[in-house]
Parts: C-alpha cells; structure tokens; sequence
C-alpha cells in the first residue's frame, strides 16, 4: 500500500494525558497537512509542511498543539494535556507541491476520544 | 482564503445524474477546484480537479464556466455506493503558499 498512512487508528486517553499521532506520506509527496474533523463538519486546516518547515501553523488550535517534520518524510502531531474538545478524527493529507495537477491525498486519520 | 457555499444535504435515485453546485466568488488567478468524496470513517478521497471549462474523468465531469465563481460537479448514473459527503476545495495548487481549506460539503443520499 503506497498511500498516506496514520497511526493509530483510534486513540482513547483521559483528560490531561498526552497525544501524538504519525503521518508517513506518499513517498515523493514534499506537502503534507494536518486538518481535524469533528462530527458533520468538513475538514478544519491546522498547519501544514513543505519538507521539514512548518510554512503555516497560525490555525493550530492552541498551544496545546505542535507539528513536526524532522527529516522532511513521517510527521507528528502532538496534542499536550488533552480536553474533552479535542474530541475529534485528525487527518493527514500529502501533494507534491510545484504540480498544478498534484491533488491532496489523504489518510484514513486517527480517531481521538478524551475521556 | 477563497470561501466556498456549497448545498448541505441532496436527494437522489440510483440510475440519475447528479449535479453538486458549489459556489467561489473570491477565487483567486491560482485557485484551483477539487472535489472530494467522503465516506464515514475514512478520510476524503479525490474525484476529480479542474481549473476552466470542462474536465471529464471515468467517475465525474466537472463544469467551471468562464468567470469561475461556482462549479458544478456531475455524477452519471449514481449508485447506492455514492451516498456519501462530497466536498469542494478552492485553493492555490499552483505554489500552496496558502491553506488549503473546506467547507461543509454536500450529503449526498442515494436510495434505491
């Protein structure tokens, strides 16, 4: 399977415990995003990567929430002292930037629960 | 950021072209249009990209006319296998500098 993939899946965690989920893209694919989805809305944009620089994390939620790229391939996305509110599927999407025609393609998320 | 409207709930008969209007009046010179489909659970999934005129594909057409403030895509002959949440995505796939952000898409509903 050559497409973007997210760990985990699903993710449980009490209140005040500490998240962090993986992205690793389509291999080639120097984009990648970060959107979360809460129930009956579309995907909400968090920050997004060109290699390893974060080129936008203004719309990060908070704080709370940080993004890295290390080395340009896999990324992270942590989510510290976790609310309720964060409650929500996180995407990962990747495109090859410089191609007009370069889509983005998603994973299929983690599903966050707080407790 | 080019603001999309697009219907939030549509009705449609296996066997029937479906046609999904979204509206961009903001869009920008380097905006291109996307559509994708989303099935719950999964994250979406692409359809079909345009930037003028008509772009057919083996699942979709999509329909821009010349002032590109809406789009309208079109489903031949849909199938219980498309009830899903179509959304359309306005944004610079040229260079990217900008986010790339969605609306609230379109539920489709297919009943046999």
């Amino acid at each position: 399977d050559t497409g973007v993939s997210q760990n985990p899946r699903h993710k449980i965690t009490k209140r005040g415990q500490n998240v962090t989920f993986r992205c690793d893209p389509i291999s080639e694919h120097n984009r990648l995003y970060w959107y979360r989805q809460t129930l009956g809305q579309g995907p909400e944009f968090l920050t997004y990567f060109q290699n390893e620089a974060q080129l936008e994390k203004s719309r990060l939620l908070s704080d709370r929430f940080s993004a890295e790229r290390p080395k340009g391939s896999f990324s992270t996305l942590e989510i510290q002292r976790t609310e309720q509110g964060d409650s929500a599927m996180y995407l990962c999407a990747t495109r090859r930037a410089g191609q007009s025609n370069s889509p983005l393609h998603f994973g299929n998320g983690t599903r966050l629960t707080v407790t | 950021l080019a603001k999309t409207t697009q219907p939030i709930s549509m009705d449609s008969y296996e066997g029937q072209e479906v046609n999904i209007t979204c509206s961009h009046n903001n869009i920008a010179t380097n905006d291109y249009i996307t559509w994708y489909q989303q099935f719950p659970s999964q994250g979406p999934r692409f359809i079909i990209q345009g930037y003028k005129t008509k772009v057919t594909n083996e699942v979709a057409s999509l329909f821009i006319p010349a002032d590109r403030k809406s789009s309208t895509l079109s489903l031949p002959r849909v199938s219980l296998s498309d009830t899903a949440v179509y959304y359309c995505l306005v944004g610079d796939m040229q260079t990217g500098r900008r986010a790339l952000t969605f609306g609230s898409g379109t539920r489709l509903q297919v009943q046999p």
